[in-house]
Parts: structure tokens; sequence; C-alpha cells
């Protein structure tokens, strides 16, 4: 059925490292994809998002690149920062329906 | 311009009593979405409705939950005879009725817990 894989955390990494968090997805049609992020004891914000295949979403730093052929919404920042610990989530949605999440991965910046 | 709301941020209750989470989507959204998110879990669709209608309800437990949004005030997830199992987080979040994509507004949700 549809659903989303996200790499399971947590990941733990030190300021200014490299950071990617796979993201795989079933769907049928062409969803829009999403990654939300959540701080601690707040709700989910949304950090960005693609519509169609081959699209990048961007902000703060952070990417994803829309991959139709290998269904795929991978999130990738080139220098974490401590204030990017948070969990994100990946999401799928196809139209004015639900959005389907990921189970999260919550992110460790240690200094 | 606000963005959603819910009350209460935190709620506590006995096993048996009712719950009433609250949820006003942003200005000018009328489709209000309900998730529920367990600990250390991911979110999880419950319910997606529009003024005075019920669009999808596949996500909910099939007996104690219900949920409305009338036409005037904010939408109610009501939870009767809570169960310790129903502790979480629950988050609303609203969408504009146009658009070419879904992207949905969420609010900081309610914590629900249930001694």
């Amino acid at each position: 059925g549809d659903s989303v894989t996200q790499m399971e955390g947590p990941v733990t990494l030190s300021e200014e490292a490299f950071l990617t968090i796979n993201c795989t997805y079933t769907a049928t049609g062409y969803p829009s994809l999403f990654w939300y992020v959540q701080y601690p004891g707040e709700g989910l914000q949304l950090l960005l998002k693609a519509t169609k295949a081959d699209d990048k979403g961007s902000n703060k730093g952070f990417e994803a690149t829309y991959r139709k052929e290998t269904t795929s919404f991978h999130l990738e920042k080139g220098s974490v920062q401590v204030s990017d610990s948070a969990v994100y989530f990946c999401a799928w949605s196809g139209g004015y329906q639900k959005v389907t999440f990921g189970t999260g991965t919550k992110l460790q910046v240690i200094p | 311009n606000a963005g959603v709301m819910q009350n209460p941020r935190h709620l506590v209750r006995r096993r048996g009593q009712e719950a009433r989470l609250r949820c006003s989507p942003m200005k000018g959204h009328s489709h209000v979405y309900w998730y529920r998110q367990l600990p250390e879990e991911g979110l999880k669709f419950m319910v997606y409705l529009q003024k005075e209608n019920i669009i999808d309800e596949s996500g909910m437990p099939k007996e104690r939950f219900s949920a409305e949004f009338p036409k005037e005030g904010p939408s109610i997830l009501r939870i009767q005879q809570v169960v310790r199992g129903d502790s979480a987080a629950y988050f609303c979040a609203s969408s504009p009725p146009t658009g070419s994509y879904n992207e949905q507004f969420f609010g900081p949700g309610t914590r629900l817990t249930v001694l």
C-alpha cells in the first residue's frame, strides 16, 4: 500500500558535518513530496516541498530532489548546526487528501 | 494571519472521562485534518473534514472517537471514555480550498495524558 520509508535514527553528527536522511515512497500517480521538521515540544513545520518530478525543494540550507525513477526524496544539508537538532519527517500527499508520513528520523547535532 | 490554533495544549484525563480537543484553522482555510502521534512514532492520519462534512474518516477508531467541523466555530475531536492507550499528541492541520497541491499547516498540538 501507499507508504513512506525513511532511515531510522537517531542520527548523531558533529557540527558542520554533511547530512543525508534517506526517504523513499510508495504511491500511485504523481504525489507532492514534503519534508517536515518537529522541534522538541512543538508541532510540525514544513521545511521544503516538491510537487513534480525533478523539482528540487530547498530551505534553510536543506535540499531534496524529487526522483520519480527511484521514488526517492532524500534530505541533504552541507553543514549542520546544533540548532538543526530535531525530528525530520518525510511525507507525501496525492491532493486534497491526508498526508502520509514516515516514522521520523531524529537528528542530534553535537558541538 | 494567525496560524492554526489548538487548545488546550495539554490535557489530563482519568480513564473513563471525555476529552475534547479544539482546532481553529488558519483564516481562509476550509479543510481540517486531525493526526495522532504516539510516543516515538510518526503521525497517523485520523480524519479529514470540511465545513459541516466529514470527507475521510478512514483513520478514526471505530468506537469512542468522533470529529466535527461546524459551520461556525472550531473543529472538535472528541474522545469518549478515554483509556491509557489514547495518551498521545493530537495535531490538527488546515489547508486552503484552492491550490494545486495539498500543503497542510500544522498547529502546535494537544498532548493528552490519560491517568
